[in-house]
Order: C-alpha cells, then sequence, then structure tokens
C-alpha cells in the first residue's frame, strides 16, 4: 500500500543534542513537509520541497534543518539551536499542480526533550 | 496571507445526533481549495472531505458534507448520524489553487465529542 512513514514514533532528546526524524513516502508525490503540532493549535509549517535538492523555509524554520536528495526521503533534524522542541512533528506529501488537492500525512512522530 | 479561524475549541455531540462545526476563511484569492480533517487519537490525520472554490455544489462524502458559502467565506461541516468513531480533533484548512501554492494553512482545531 502506498503512504507515508515516519520514524521512530517516539522520541527522547537530551538537551544539546540534534535528531533527525525520518520521512519515506511511495506515492510518488514531488512535494513534502514537515509540520509541527503543539496543544491547541493547528499545524505549522517547517519546511516544504518541491523538488529534489531544493526547499524552503516554513513560518518556524528555525532550530530545524531538512535534506531532501532522493524524491522518496524529507528527513528532519532538530537541532540543539530549536529551543523548545518537545512536540508531535508530522511529515506530509501532496502532488504539485493547480488539480492537485489533498495532503497526505504519515503517523507522526513525538520528540520529548528530557 | 491567508488565515482560517475555527470558533469551536470543543464541541459535543449525541451518538446518532448531527452536528455542525463552524470554519471562516480570510482570502483575496479567488480560486482555491478547502478541506476538512479529522485526527482521531492515533493523531494520524485523515482527510474527511474537500471543496474547490470554483465548485458551486457542496461536497458531500457519504454522513459528511460541507455548507461552503464563498462570499461569506465560510466552510461549515456537518456530520449526520454521528457515531463513536467520529470523536477527534477537525481541522480546516485552506490551500491556494496557483500551482506553486504548496502552503496549506490550517485553523487551530476544534475537538469533537461524542457522548454515547
Amino acid at each position: 500500500d502506498g503512504g507515508i512513514t515516519q520514524s521512530p514514533k517516539y522520541l527522547f532528546r537530551k538537551e544539546g543534542q540534534n535528531v533527525t526524524l525520518s520521512c519515506e513516502q511511495n506515492l510518488n508525490h514531488d512535494a513534502m513537509y514537515w509540520y509541527r503540532q503543539d496543544p491547541g493549535q493547528g499545524l505549522r509549517l517547517i519546511y516544504y520541497s518541491q523538488i529534489v535538492n531544493d526547499f524552503q523555509k516554513g513560518d518556524i524554520a528555525e532550530g530545524y534543518s531538512v535534506s531532501r536528495e532522493k524524491k522518496e526521503s524529507f528527513p528532519l533534524t532538530v537541532t540543539s539551536a530549536q529551543k523548545n522542541p518537545t512536540a508531535f512533528y508530522l511529515c506530509a506529501s501532496s502532488r504539485l499542480g493547480a488539480s492537485t488537492g489533498e495532503l497526505f500525512f504519515g503517523e507522526g512522530s513525538r520528540l520529548t526533550v528530557l | 496571507a491567508q488565515t482560517v479561524t475555527q470558533s469551536q475549541p470543543e464541541m459535543s455531540v449525541q451518538e446518532a445526533e448531527t452536528v455542525t462545526l463552524s470554519c471562516t476563511y480570510d482570502t483575496s484569492e479567488s480560486d482555491y481549495y478547502l478541506f476538512w480533517y479529522k485526527q482521531p487519537p492515533s493523531r494520524q490525520m485523515i482527510l474527511v472531505i474537500r471543496q474547490e472554490a470554483y465548485k458551486q455544489q457542496n461536497a458531500t462524502e457519504n454522513r459528511f458534507s460541507v455548507n461552503f458559502q464563498k462570499a461569506a467565506k465560510s466552510f461549515s461541516l456537518k456530520i449526520s448520524d454521528s457515531q463513536l468513531g467520529d470523536a477527534a480533533m477537525y481541522f480546516c484548512a485552506y490551500r491556494s489553487a496557483d500551482n506553486y501554492g504548496q502552503n496549506f494553512v490550517f485553523g487551530p482545531g476544534t475537538r469533537l465529542s461524542v457522548l454515547p
């Protein structure tokens, strides 16, 4: 079945450590996204990518980095510069073009800083 | 910039009854998409229904339907014959129809409880 796989589901980090969240999709979508979700808030865009080797900052990119070396993969690194990284992270993908529709989401990764 | 507002942080409905969740948005664009996503306790976001702004007819998907009022910039979701499995967070979302309008804008969500 086609879909988006995020790993790990749960991750604990000590302060000062970088961590990388994995996101893989087999939907052949060009666009991929990372969102952060905090309690009581909607989804906030961290980064998105429309094509391999290219990505754009979203609304809250500070303290995060991404890469897009393959169409299927869009890993997110939460760096030590991110002051409040404890959150739920959602990866998503979509087709490009005016006739495109919705975002497809992974199951999410919960990061907790100890 | 576009904004999406959901004025009801929490709602509840009796099983088998009907409930309507509100969503308003602000945009200067004429062509766009609107979506309702459901996030159950498992946390995976699931598309419930979508509406293309150029279509006057309201979208329906089984027990789910929308009331799309383009002039009023309103996009409410009606859930009929509510079931226990409908309990979740519901997010309204906007997306430009521009080829490169890749930024989806989400509302803050409405938590729906279904009472047996």
